[in-house]
């Protein structure tokens, strides 16, 4: 089935520490997101990616970095310079354009820093 | 500047109990409202999309309606398991393709 795979589903980070979140589509899609989900905010676009080897800083782009070498990839990094990187990570694909169903969704994955 | 609000915050209604969730919006040039049910550490699962006002779309017990400045979610005889943060997202002409704008979603509660 073809779908977004998020990984880990869980993920500690020490204060200091970068942390790199998986997230991998077999959907032949073109664009690809990152959100971040806080109690009572909503989903805030970090990055997106609309085709290979290119990507653009969304509304909360400082203390994240990404990268898409393939279509298929686009890893997130939270570096040491996120001051407050305890949320839920969404990452989402689509069409370069909006189809029917809007974005596809990963399953999330939960960063708490300890 | 462009924004989607989404009321209540939080719902909670007794089994049987119908009711509305309220997404407004103003975009410039709508290209088309969804909407997705999220259950807690979960990714978010499509429902409806609606392009024009005056569309209305259909599931089980959910029903979703646009005009040109709003969208309901009406919820028919809920049950227990229709518990679930419900969100609203719009995409929008001459904005980066594919890009949705979100909601910041409303919490329903449906106890038995």
């Amino acid at each position: 089935d073809g779908g977004i795979t998020q990984s880990p589903k869980y993920l500690f980070r020490k204060e200091g520490q970068n942390v790199t979140l998986s997230c991998e589509q077999n959907l032949n899609h073109d664009a690809m997101y990152w959100y971040r989900q806080d109690p009572g905010q909503g989903l805030r676009l970090i990055y997106y990616s609309q085709i290979v080897n290119d990507f653009q800083k969304g509304d909360i782009a400082e203390g994240y970095s990404v990268s898409r070498e393939k279509k298929e990839s686009f890893p997130l990094t939270v570096t040491s310079a996120q001051k407050n990187p305890t949320a839920f990570y969404l990452c989402a694909s689509n069409e370069r354009d909006l189809g029917p169903e809007g974005y596809t969704f990963g399953s999330g994955t939960r960063l708490t820093v300890v | 500047e462009d924004q989607v609000t989404q009321s209540p915050e939080a719902l909670r209604l007794q089994e049987g109990e119908s009711s509305s969730l309220n997404c407004s919006y103003t975009v410039s040039g709508l290209r088309g409202l969804f909407w997705y049910r999220q259950d807690p550490g979960k990714g978010p699962e499509f429902l409806f999309t609606l392009y024009s006002a005056g569309e209305e779309k259909e599931k089980e017990r959910l029903k979703a309606t646009l005009t040109k400045k709003e969208s309901f979610l009406h919820i028919t005889a809920p049950k227990p398991e229709d518990s679930a943060t419900y969100l609203c997202a719009v995409g929008r002409r001459g904005s980066t393709l594919g890009r949705l704008y979100f909601g910041r979603g409303t919490q329903l509660t449906v106890w038995p």
